[in-house]
């Protein structure tokens, strides 16, 4: 069965970091691409990053890029967001989702989420 | 970027009783390898999106057969030909053809 565990939300100052965890079974980690999609509360679904199966290629949403950097450990089949100078706008709830096919980056399995919050 | 655009906002169906969505995209999602890669979604309350049709039309596992997906060029509609109590959430298209994956706005579904 393939299960993901989003982890390392919470409360951050403006300008604070975190970083995100994302811990995946039940499937051959190291041959899929991976992603980041987050949801503002009651809002719609946003996408952030992506990242190759290997980890080489990586790819940021423009409102996030230079502030956040997306990571995979092959060898402990976890997904990393690392969040940096955060701000207000980017508190959310942050899901990891699983790749599905080989030619696009379509999704199909995703986290539970885990909520950001951005405040002072 | 490719816009994906929903209607309807929502949407509210008697049990029993057929629910079409639209989604529209700006530019076709038709990849070199001849697959079209729109993608629908299921987010039910307080849960994470679900997938329910990959590649246009292909059913992902364990989605009810109730559930069918359509389409080509820049339209694309989801189908549900009889809705029941638990397809209740909100509806997302999402195209995988190109980075960044963007989505529909979404289209809430009640239950009359």
């Amino acid at each position: 069965e393939v299960q993901m565990l989003d982890s390392g939300g919470g409360l951050v100052q403006p300008g604070g970091s975190l970083r995100l965890s994302c811990a995946a079974s039940g499937f051959s980690f190291s041959s899929y691409a991976m992603s980041w999609v987050r949801q503002a509360p009651g809002k719609g679904l946003e996408w952030v990053s992506s990242i190759s199966s290997s980890g080489v290629s990586t790819y940021y949403a423009d409102s996030v890029k230079g502030r956040f950097t997306i990571s995979r450990d092959n060898s402990k089949s976890t997904l990393y967001l690392q969040m940096n100078s955060l701000r207000v706008e980017d508190a959310a709830v942050y899901y990891c989702a699983k790749g599905h096919g080989v030619y696009d980056w379509g999704t199909d399995y995703w986290g539970q989420g885990t909520l950001v919050t951005v405040s002072s | 970027d490719i816009v994906m655009t929903q209607t309807p906002l929502s949407l509210s169906v008697t049990p029993g009783q057929p629910a079409s969505i639209s989604c529209k995209s700006s530019q076709r999602l038709l990849h070199s390898d001849g697959k079209t890669y729109l993608y629908w979604y299921l987010q039910k309350p307080g849960q994470s999106p679900q997938l329910l049709i990959y590649e246009l039309s292909s059913r992902f596992s364990g989605v009810p057969d109730r559930f069918s997906g359509s389409g080509s060029g820049t339209d694309f509609t989801l189908k549900i030909s009889r809705v029941e109590a638990e397809d209740v959430g909100v509806y997302y298209c999402m195209q995988g053809v190109n980075l960044p994956l963007t989505f529909g706005g979404g289209t809430k579904v009640e239950i009359k």
